[in-house]
């Protein structure tokens, strides 16, 4: 079965500064690869997504994400953030031939400092 | 506007009083589902529905039922809360059954059981 592993349960930036989030999957073929964001008292948000092709996916809100195929990897990024991209991020997994859909990781909580 | 619509939004019950969470949206989606989100595990589907009478499980199932009985409409029911429901929950709604497809959510309800 597909799993998700997001290894950074808290991150703190600062205003202005990078931001890369990491994700990992494990999954037998290429997956459908997903970031979603959620603001606090909201529901998620698509960011952006990958099926296949370029390997640089372009989102909304100025963020990109990486898909590297031998390193499993999906990592989200920012060049700068802003107080307003504080939210939780949730990487996910989509499979061919899965009904469930989507797979979730245990997300990462973004907090943005002034 | 195209949207997920869970109600309620918050809801406090005792242990074994029968609850229904309602989902409804307006996008013709066919595909329909529910998580929890409990801290530390992301969201775990409940059920999942990819059309009208038809349902299927998720990955945490017990204590909880679901129907389609309508395209729009797809309510979550606890028939006896207990205290380890206790979450927030999620719908979604996808286009289709394809697991590349974008999922809309609901704003979420968060449910306490006592």
């Amino acid at each position: 079965a597909q799993s998700v592993t997001q290894p950074d349960i808290h991150i703190t930036v600062s205003e202005g500064a990078s931001l890369e989030l990491r994700c990992n999957y494990s999954y037998g073929a290429t997956p459908y690869l997903f970031w979603y964001v959620q603001s606090p008292g909201q529901g998620l948000q698509l960011l952006l997504k990958y099926f296949s092709g370029d390997t640089l996916v372009q989102g909304i809100k100025g963020f990109e994400a990486e898909f590297k195929r031998s390193q499993s990897s999906f990592n989200l990024r920012k060049p700068s953030v802003h107080w307003s991209d504080a939210a939780e991020y949730f990487c996910a997994v989509g499979v061919i031939g899965s009904a469930r859909q989507l797979t979730f990781g245990s997300g990462t909580q973004l907090t943005v400092l002034p | 506007e195209a949207q997920v619509t869970q109600n309620p939004r918050y809801l406090i019950t005792v242990t074994g009083k029968k609850l229904t969470v309602t989902c409804s949206q307006n996008m013709n989606h066919e595909y329909m589902s529910w998580y929890r989100q409990d801290p530390g595990l992301g969201l775990r589907q409940i059920y999942y529905s990819m059309n009208v009478e038809v349902t299927d499980k998720g990955d945490v199932p017990e204590g909880y039922k679901v129907s389609r009985k309508e395209k729009r409409n797809f309510p979550l029911i606890l028939e006896s809360p207990s205290p380890n429901q206790t979450s927030l929950y999620f719908c979604a709604s996808s286009k289709t059954t394809f697991q590349g497809t974008e999922a809309f959510f609901g704003q979420g309800t968060r449910l306490t059981v006592v």
